[in-house]
């Protein structure tokens, strides 16, 4: 595709449901990123897909959290048991090969747990 | 690990001023990136710099990678009210992909 997309742009959750967000990186790109953004905060990596695999998952804050890539392409973010401290706008970014190139921003999922 | 201090947080100046935001590291960064996000929108990758002392510049934006490669800054020459967002600088972490952001400096711009 011509950028990156996520879905949804807005989830709205009761605390304690499971939520799944997903990534579709730019075509060809093997490296794919999750951040976090709570409101007016700076961006906090969450984890790292260099292909299928993560090398680097030391930012997800807690066990409810885990990713996965599959096909070097979609990714999917899964958050359970939400809290209320969850709530955050949640970035995908990929870049082509990966450290050290530009990564390219999706619009992000906000997400708000009640 | 690694961590990027950016100051300041937040900077109102009145249209046509400069404005200046500075990365600091207290470990050698590799490169840096800088990258700005609008309000409600999502980081757009600015530049990057990787050489020391190196300076780089995009019409009125002026980027600095210090000589130790522990610091950076972005100056905005003449400030218009479309450079209104939050400038982020970023760097790799070690040798994975890992990218470290700072806090972010918030620009607002007076008309």
């Amino acid at each position: 595709g011509a950028g990156v997309s996520q879905s949804p742009s807005n989830k709205v959750t009761e605390k304690g449901k499971d939520v799944e967000l997903r990534c579709d990186p730019i075509s060809g790109h093997t490296a794919l990123y999750w951040y976090r953004q709570r409101l007016g905060q700076g961006l906090e990596f969450l984890i790292y897909f260099q292909g299928n695999s993560a090398p680097d998952k030391s930012g997800l804050p807690s066990d409810r959290f885990s990713a996965e890539r599959t096909g070097e392409s979609v990714s999917t973010l899964t958050i359970q048991r939400t809290q209320q401290e969850d709530s955050a706008v949640y970035l995908c970014a990929s870049s082509l090969l990966g450290r050290g190139e530009t990564q390219y921003f999706g619009p992000g999922t906000r997400l708000l747990v009640l | 690990g690694q961590q990027v201090m950016q100051i300041p947080q937040y900077q109102h100046v009145q249209e046509g001023e400069d404005f200046t935001t500075y990365c600091n590291s207290s470990t050698t960064l590799s490169n840096i990136q800088w990258y700005k996000q609008r309000p409600g929108g999502h980081p757009v990758f600015l530049i990057q710099l990787v050489k020391s002392g190196e300076v780089k510049k995009q019409k009125r934006l002026t980027f600095q990678f210090g000589e130790a490669k522990k610091n950076s800054s972005l100056h905005i020459t003449a400030t218009q009210t479309t450079d209104v967002g939050t400038y982020f600088c970023a760097s790799f972490s070690g040798n994975t992909g890992k990218l470290i952001f700072g806090q972010g400096t918030t620009l607002q711009v007076k008309p």
